[in-house]
């Protein structure tokens, strides 16, 4: 069974915090993993990686594929109330995207 | 500006009845997606068409139906057999033949009473 398994569920912290959110995948038919920021209503995509060990970065948040060890974390530093929202990781499996359950982070000031 | 709009944001209907959301796009995408996301479940794939004409069930198409007769629209509808249908349902659109991130709608709330 094709499973996408985000840690942890949830998280709070204060503002200038730096955070991990972890993303772990199966490797049938593996093409890419992707990162989305929910907040209220439509997620926005954040990232897409394709390649180990290379990582992307947008300002305060960055992210890294490790394919040996079938995960992800994404990384955002020096936290603001803005970036609570829940954290989407999906994995794109021939046609369509299996998403995990987000990990909601709340950044309290 | 090109976009996915799900329309209505709200809906409200009694056990029983059925219910179309509406999803549209000009992005000019082949693929479309529906997805239902409950607290605590992340999103799961109801169904999903990447051409017109066709599409395929997801993990939980049980309970709804979709059509594909153009590209820029793929409705879904919510029958009486889905036993748990009040849910967040979000419609999203990506190009084929390559690895696209997909766009999202801002979906539709589905309470059914």
């Amino acid at each position: 069974e094709d499973k996408v398994v985000q840690s942890p569920l949830s998280l709070v912290v204060h503002e200038g915090d730096t955070v991990t959110l972890n993303c772990s995948y199966e490797v049938t038919n593996f093409r890419s993993l992707l990162w989305y920021k929910q907040e209220k209503k439509a997620p926005t995509f954040l990232f897409m990686l394709t390649s180990s060990g290379i990582e992307k970065k947008s300002g305060r948040l960055s992210s890294i594929l490790d394919k040996k060890e079938l995960s992800s974390i994404l990384n955002i530093t020096a936290t603001q109330t803005g970036d609570s929202a829940i954290y989407l990781c999906a994995r794109r499996s021939q046609g369509n995207l299996i998403f995990g359950k987000g990990t909601k982070l709340s950044v309290k000031p | 500006d090109g976009g996915i709009t799900q329309s209505p944001k709200y809906l409200f209907r009694k056990e029983g009845q059925n219910v179309t959301l509406s999803c549209e796009q000009n992005l000019n995408h082949d693929a479309m997606y529906w997805y239902r996301q409950d607290p605590g479940q992340g999103l799961r794939l109801i169904y999903y068409s990447q051409i017109v004409n066709d599409f395929q069930k997801g993990d939980i198409a049980e309970g709804y139906s979709v059509s594909r007769e153009k590209k820029e629209s793929f409705p879904l509808t919510v029958t009486s057999a889905q036993k748990n249908p009040t849910a967040f349902y979000l419609c999203a659109s990506t190009r084929t033949g390559g690895d696209s991130p997909l766009h999202f709608g801002n979906g539709t709330r589905l309470t059914v009473t």
